[in-house]
């Protein structure tokens, strides 16, 4: 079956360090560029992060720019997103989620996983 | 505050259509195609239509998306208890405010 599966989320207190784990399934990984979007509790989505197929690229979001990295392992088929400097306003459900056409005018994720919960709290 | 624009809520009885709209810029909705995902209570989103106005596999035909100049909108026909979920438009971004921008979300209550 074709899926998304997040893991790795948790409470952190603020300025500390998390990483989340998104596995794939049923699909051929390397072939997508991969990304993570954020939701906070109640509120819109929110692009984060993305990576290109091969690894050798990626994108993101001003509000986390220098303080989280994306990363994949294909060996693996797993996305990752390691979250330094955690702040209140991060806390939210982190989506991965699959990208067609991405830098194109014809752009749009096509696959979600559940999502992992991130609670940063003193 | 969201580059893309969406009402924060929208109802309908069953049956009825409804229509959601998302309104954006000459760098977003202007020049690039819209998507529109539908995430259920407690769910993840899914990709409801893509490219304006096509549906993925799966998706009923209920489901209609087009777009005109700096907006777009969503039609739901024969509006069952089902649909009743937050929608969110997005787009490909080419200015400062990208790449990939979202609408607030609309709020779909079937009465």
């Amino acid at each position: 079956e074709v899926q998304l599966v997040e893991s790795g989320g948790g409470l952190v207190q603020p300025g500390g360090s998390l990483k989340l784990s998104c596995a794939a399934y049923g699909f051929t990984f390397s072939k997508f560029p991969m990304s993570w979007v954020r939701q906070a509790p109640g509120k819109g989505l929110e692009w984060v992060s993305t990576i290109s197929g091969s690894g050798a690229s990626t994108y993101y979001a001003d509000s986390v720019k220098g303080r989280f990295t994306i990363s994949r392992d294909s060996s693996m088929n797993t996305l990752f997103l390691r979250m330094n400097s955690l702040r209140g306003e991060d806390t939210a459900l982190y989506f991965c989620a699959r990208d067609r056409n991405w830098g194109s005018h014809y752009w749009y994720f096509d696959l979600w996983g559940r999502g992992a919960l991130v609670t940063v709290s003193s | 505050q969201s580059v893309l624009t969406q009402p924060p809520s929208a109802s309908g009885t069953p049956g009825q259509r409804v229509t959601i709209s998302c309104s954006g810029s000459s760098s977003n909705i202007g020049t690039n195609t819209v998507n529109w995902y539908q995430q259920l209570p407690e769910t993840a989103p899914k990709l409801l239509i893509y490219s304006n106005d096509q549906r993925p596999s799966g998706v009923p035909d209920r489901f209609s998306g087009s777009k005109s100049g700096t907006s777009a909108s969503l039609a739901i026909s024969g509006l069952q208890s089902e649909d009743e979920a937050d929608y969110y438009c997005a787009a490909w971004d080419d200015s400062l405010k990208g790449p990939v921008v979202f609408g607030g979300g609309t709020k779909l209550t079937v009465l």
